[in-house]
């Protein structure tokens, strides 16, 4: 698992807070991924970057806002969350967003929880 | 749009027995098939994939999954069950010429020894 990391593991955060998630991949992957896990649903993908152009973003709401400033290191920056968005916040990683053989490679996650 | 079932929300399995865990999609065309793990506290871990070639696909920690293009179904299975399979089993599937993998909600498999 130390292929791909996140931080922080666990955040806790106000509805008028702002926060980032990070992640970074050790891969050499040229693909990053955001998902957002919640309980008994299946992962919904949020944004997709390759080669740090964002390529997909799935009507994710303004309030979540991704960076890649390379292809190694990806951030969520969060500010005016509501209760429906605490879940575990999933990073992961391919060698290509359109090579669709290839499989992605996920960081332990960040467990979010809006208050 | 595609598409991925997993119709079983939990797999009870006594160890030593096999288990199979099931997974059905929908796609237009042809697609690639992927079943991923996750343990308690951790991220999704890749376990085998289909992608062209033998029906049956063999991968990590002894599971293997057979793609059948009549039934549409993608199943997990282990010869011989582990205490330590129990998890979070999630089937997932991309077209050839799509852009999107698109995830089941996942089948809680527990192994009691």
């Amino acid at each position: 698992e130390t292929g791909v990391t996140q931080t922080p593991r666990h955040l806790v955060m106000g509805m008028t807070n702002k926060k980032s998630l990070k992640c970074e991949q050790h891969l050499g992957h040229n693909a990053m991924y955001w998902y957002k896990q919640s309980a008994k649903k299946p992962l919904e993908l949020m944004f997709v970057y390759s080669l740090e152009e964002r390529v997909e973003n799935n009507s994710v709401p303004s309030r979540f806002s991704p960076e890649c400033p390379n292809s190694s290191h990806l951030f969520l920056h969060l500010h005016t969350l509501q209760p429906e968005d605490s879940a575990l916040y999933l990073c992961a990683s391919s060698r290509s967003s359109t090579a669709n053989s290839y499989e992605q490679y996920f960081g332990p996650g960040t467990r979010l929880t809006v208050t | 749009a595609q598409s991925v079932a997993q119709p079983e929300d939990q797999v009870n399995v006594a160890e030593g027995n096999p288990l199979t865990v099931k997974c059905t999609y929908s796609v237009s065309g042809n697609p690639y098939l992927f079943w991923y793990v996750q343990y308690p506290n951790r991220g999704l871990q890749f376990l085998l994939k289909y992608i062209t070639g033998d029906n049956l696909v063999k991968g990590s920690y002894g599971f293997e999954a057979e793609f059948n293009k009549s039934q549409t179904s993608f199943h997990l299975k282990k010869p011989s069950a582990l205490v330590s399979d129990s998890a979070l089993y999630f089937c997932a599937v991309r077209p050839v010429d799509g852009n999107k993998l698109v995830f089941g909600a996942g089948t809680i498999l527990r192994v009691k020894s």
